[in-house]
């Protein structure tokens, strides 16, 4: 029961296009959601959240944005460097502040094409 | 600040022999997950400490996989006996809980295991 899809297992964009990677939930308790970054050979990384109460979330050249209606959310990068190739992780959790348990998709690498 | 450390980073076992797995968190982080990545897949839940008890093991195959965190600081992950399936890479993360406020998760680098 896999409950944070990334459905894209991956993606090519060119250096200084936009990427748009994208992950859907099934569970409703979710209402707090991650992307974290991973090079191989390292942990993962936190990226940028969103809460539940919002629909966009930026830092810098990440924006994250959020559908609750569809529970489907996306991360843009723009414009897209060569140090942005690796694989991104979508994750999620319930309302438990202070006691977060993540479950993640199965990850999207991104490939930037310099 | 240093990061979560665990160790070893790769070890390859025969099927039915016995690993174990250290991770030290990051200082002060009173939370510590263990997680199992299969090539493929998404990092899932094994076993969630907060200092030295136990909050959440639901996911911990309990017939072969065992987690201690005695003294609330370093844990330990032992696998006995290994299967096939067991090859994954095993990432510790810690964060600190703050009451009415989100937490960022901090993973180490993830220790690779081969089960042959």
């Amino acid at each position: 029961d896999q409950q944070v899809k990334q459905n894209s297992p991956s993606l090519s964009v060119q250096e200084g296009r936009i990427s748009i990677l994208n992950c859907d939930y099934t569970n409703s308790m979710f209402d707090y959601f991650l992307w974290y970054k991973k090079y191989p050979a390292e942990g993962p990384t936190f990226l940028i959240s969103i809460s539940s109460i919002k629909d966009k979330n930026e830092d810098g050249r990440f924006t994250v944005f959020l559908n609750k209606s569809a529970k489907h959310l996306s991360l843009h990068i723009v414009p897209s460097q060569p140090g942005d190739s690796a694989v991104y992780f979508c994750a999620a959790t319930p309302s438990n502040f202070g006691n977060e348990k993540l479950t993640f998709g199965t990850g999207t690498r991104l490939t930037i094409i310099p | 600040e240093a990061g979560v450390a665990q160790s070893p980073r790769y070890k390859i076992i025969e099927k039915r022999q016995s690993v174990a797995f250290w991770c030290n968190p990051i200082s002060g982080h009173a939370t510590l997950y263990w997680y199992q990545q299969i090539l493929g897949q998404g990092p899932k839940l094994l076993i969630q400490f907060q200092n030295n008890g136990v909050v959440d093991d639901s996911q911990l195959p309990k017939d072969r996989f065992s987690a201690e965190r005695l003294k609330g600081v370093d844990s330990t992950l032992k696998i006995q006996p290994a299967k096939l399936e067991d090859s994954a890479v095993y990432l510790c993360a810690s964060s600190i809980p703050r009451t009415g406020r989100r937490n960022t998760i901090y993973f180490g680098e993830g220790s690779w295991l081969t089960v042959v």
